[in-house]
């Protein structure tokens, strides 16, 4: 069965704090995503990489930046969080065509 | 780049009523088409897809349409049920392309 999981369901962090969002999937897929969900605007992709220590820009990657050292791991980092980045962060790997999503982390940054 | 737009935002049915979701796209490489459903409080799954060579998919009470010349695709959901009620997203990708461009998504209520 195919399984994402992400590190937190929930984090509450403060302006200005570093945050690191983590990302493991057991299916050995070369591709993983990092989407960000607003209401309204659905999911917006961040970056993603292709590949271990390849990564390429999406939509909206500024204020972002994402680490993949190990295959199975792909990382968010927020450098210095800001409240319009409180958002779901959603992250996917996918084989071929099919994506798989994790959980979610709701973030709130205040 | 693609653009994927999604009608309705939202959708009330009575409970073994049909329910239609639409979704446009705008450029003609893409070929591969997802419907995600999301329940609250977790991730999009994958429900159903379908890809540019086939015109219609069906799985039990879901089924996807598209229409290449006109760019739009359609999920189809009859029978509905409580356990329908969800947020679904559509999407689009190219078969050059790493990225999913979405829709902005329809939270379908189905109505006891």
């Amino acid at each position: 069965d195919v399984k994402v999981t992400q590190s937190s369901r929930y984090l509450v962090k403060r302006t200005g704090e570093k945050v690191f969002l983590e990302c493991v999937q057991d299916m050995d897929h070369e591709n993983m995503f990092w989407y960000r969900q607003d209401p309204g605007l659905g999911l917006r992709l961040i970056y993603f990489s292709y590949d271990v220590k390849m990564k390429e820009k999406g939509d909206i990657p500024e204020g972002y930046s994402v680490s993949r050292e190990k295959k199975e791991r792909f990382s968010l980092i927020l450098e210095s969080a800001s409240t319009n980045q409180t958002s779901m962060y959603l992250c996917a790997s996918r084989v071929e065509y099919e994506q798989y999503f994790g959980p979610g982390t709701r973030l709130t940054v205040t | 780049g693609e653009n994927v737009e999604q009608h309705p935002s939202t959708l009330s049915v009575q409970e073994g009523d049909s329910a239609v979701i639409k979704c446009t796209y705008s450029d003609s490489a893409s070929n591969y088409f997802p419907w995600y459903k999301q329940e609250l409080g977790k991730g999009p799954q994958l429900i159903i897809d379908i890809r540019s060579n086939v015109g219609e998919k069906k799985d039990q009470r879901i089924a996807v349409t598209l229409n290449k010349t006109a760019k739009h695709f359609s999920l189809h959901i009859t029978e509905t049920q409580p356990e329908d009620s969800a947020v679904y997203f559509c999407a689009a990708r190219t078969n050059t392309g790493n990225q999913f461009y979405f829709g902005t998504g329809t939270s379908l209520t189905v109505i006891p």
